[in-house]
């Protein structure tokens, strides 16, 4: 079975320092990558997504994450954070279903960020 | 448009009573979802559906029934509420053709249950 994991559950940083974020999966086949913001009392949003070609990918509000197949990894970063990005991340793989007729999203188990003003 | 939408926000159910939980997607995609997220977990896919009148369970589907009469609406049935029920509910709508979507997700149903 697919798999995720984000092995930092709670990271707590000052605003304009960098992050990272990790992120791992077991897989292997062919992958589609994603990472979803959770604001305080709001819904997913997609934050970015990697399907094929350049394995740094760019999403909103600076965010980035490169896809390193030899790792299985698809990490988050941002070179400096602002207290607006306090939220839960959640990095998602996309996997073919065991009935073959739709893809579904694993989830790992998210990563709560708080940036102190 | 409106994305994905639920009803209700909160709902405070008690032991063995049932209740459906609502979502409706104006985007007119194929695939809907639906998930359950508690701290700490994760989102965990409890059914999903391809398309009008065809459904299939997730992960965790027990305790839950769906259906799925129109591409826009994908309700949630809780038939005999427990408390290991007492979670957020978020649905989900994807194209889901042969190329690969990013799915949108509704604001959630918080549900508990005593």
């Amino acid at each position: 079975a697919q798999s995720v994991s984000q092995h930092n559950h709670h990271v707590i940083l000052s605003e304009a320092a960098s992050l990272e974020l990790g992120c791992n999966y077991s897989y292997g086949g062919t992958v589609n990558l994603f990472w979803y913001v959770q604001y305080p009392g709001q819904h997913l949003q997609l934050l970015l997504k990697y399907f094929s070609g350049d394995p740094l990918v760019k999403g909103i509000k600076g965010f980035e994450a490169e896809f390193i197949k030899s790792k299985f990894s698809f990490n988050l970063r941002k070179p400096s954070v602002q207290w607006s990005d306090t939220a839960e991340y959640f990095c998602a793989v996309n996997a073919l279903l065991s009935s073959g007729s739709a893809r579904q999203l694993t989830f790992g188990s998210g990563t709560q960020l708080t940036v102190l003003p | 448009n409106a994305g994905v939408t639920q009803t209700p926000k909160f709902r405070i159910l008690k032991i063995g009573q049932s209740m459906t939980l609502q979502c409706t997607q104006d985007m007119n995609h194929n695939y809907m979802y639906w998930y359950r997220q508690d701290p700490g977990m994760g989102l965990k896919l409890i059914y999903y559906s391809v398309g009008a009148g065809i459904t299939d369970k997730g992960e965790v589907p027990n305790g839950y029934n769906v259906s799925r009469s129109t591409t826009e609406d994908f309700p949630l049935r809780l038939e005999l509420a427990a408390p290991s029920q007492t979670s957020v509910y978020f649905c989900a709508s994807s194209y889901g053709g042969q190329g690969v979507r990013e799915q949108y997700f509704g604001p959630g149903t918080r549900l508990t249950v005593t």
